[in-house]
């Protein structure tokens, strides 16, 4: 079945520093890709997506692109801040009319001043 | 305005109880859905409804049973509750589901804590 592997966290960066959360899928076909982020305490909200091969998605100054060829949506940003500390899931869209999404377990990021 | 709104935000109760989370969206959106948040973090779906009919039932426990009086509310019942069934659980709708990317937009949550 479909399913979408995400880097073990967590994740502990400086303010500043550059971010990659690493994101792979298998599934069939050509699924929406997207990123949901959990700040501590809060519901999901959605960071960004991408619904076909080669765009990119963007939000924040966080970015994603679809690569087909390496099944692939890793999320990366050039300067994290301490307000970006959070949990971010990737997740696809399941098709074949099953209409739901398929979440990565989640990385969790602290950004320290 | 919030979109998508779950109340009670933090519950914590018995084993054994009978326990009810409401669910309501002004997003005029056609599907709802409930997701099942683990001590892990780990995301998994347990119900989708459109326009109050259900549409996936992911191997939930019959302890387990959604209600939908229409289509912009979708409350969820536990029977029995057991210590497993502490997890955050999350409500959420999109527009005509998830084909074709539509947004599923997430409520803030609702920590159920069975003791």
């Amino acid at each position: 079945g479909d399913s979408v592997t995400q880097m073990e966290g967590p994740v502990t960066l400086s303010e500043e520093a550059f971010l990659t959360i690493n994101c792979t899928y298998t599934a069939t076909g050509y699924p929406s890709l997207f990123w949901y982020v959990q700040y501590p305490g809060e519901g999901l909200q959605l960071l960004l997506k991408a619904t076909k091969a080669d765009d990119k998605g963007s939000n924040k100054g966080f970015e994603a692109t679809y690569r087909k060829e390496t099944t692939s949506f890793h999320l990366e940003k050039g300067s994290v801040q301490v307000s970006d500390s959070a949990v971010y899931f990737c997740a696809l869209e399941s098709q074949g009319g099953s209409e739901k999404l398929v979440f990565g377990k989640g990385t969790k990021l602290t950004v320290n001043p | 305005d919030t979109a998508v709104s779950q109340t009670p935000k933090y519950l914590v109760t018995q084993m054994g109880n009978d326990k009810s989370i409401k669910c309501e969206q002004n997003l005029g959106h056609d599907t709802m859905y409930w997701y099942k948040q683990d001590s892990k973090k780990f995301l998994k779906i347990m119900f989708s409804y459109n326009n109050k009919e259900l549409i996936i039932n992911e191997t939930v426990p019959n302890r387990f049973s959604p209600k939908s009086p229409d289509k912009a509310h979708l409350n969820l019942h536990i029977n029995s509750l057991e210590l497993g069934d502490s997890a955050v659980y999350f409500c959420a709708s999109s527009q005509a589901g998830v084909a074709s990317g539509n947004t599923i937009y997430f409520g803030e949550g609702s920590w159920l804590t069975v003791v």
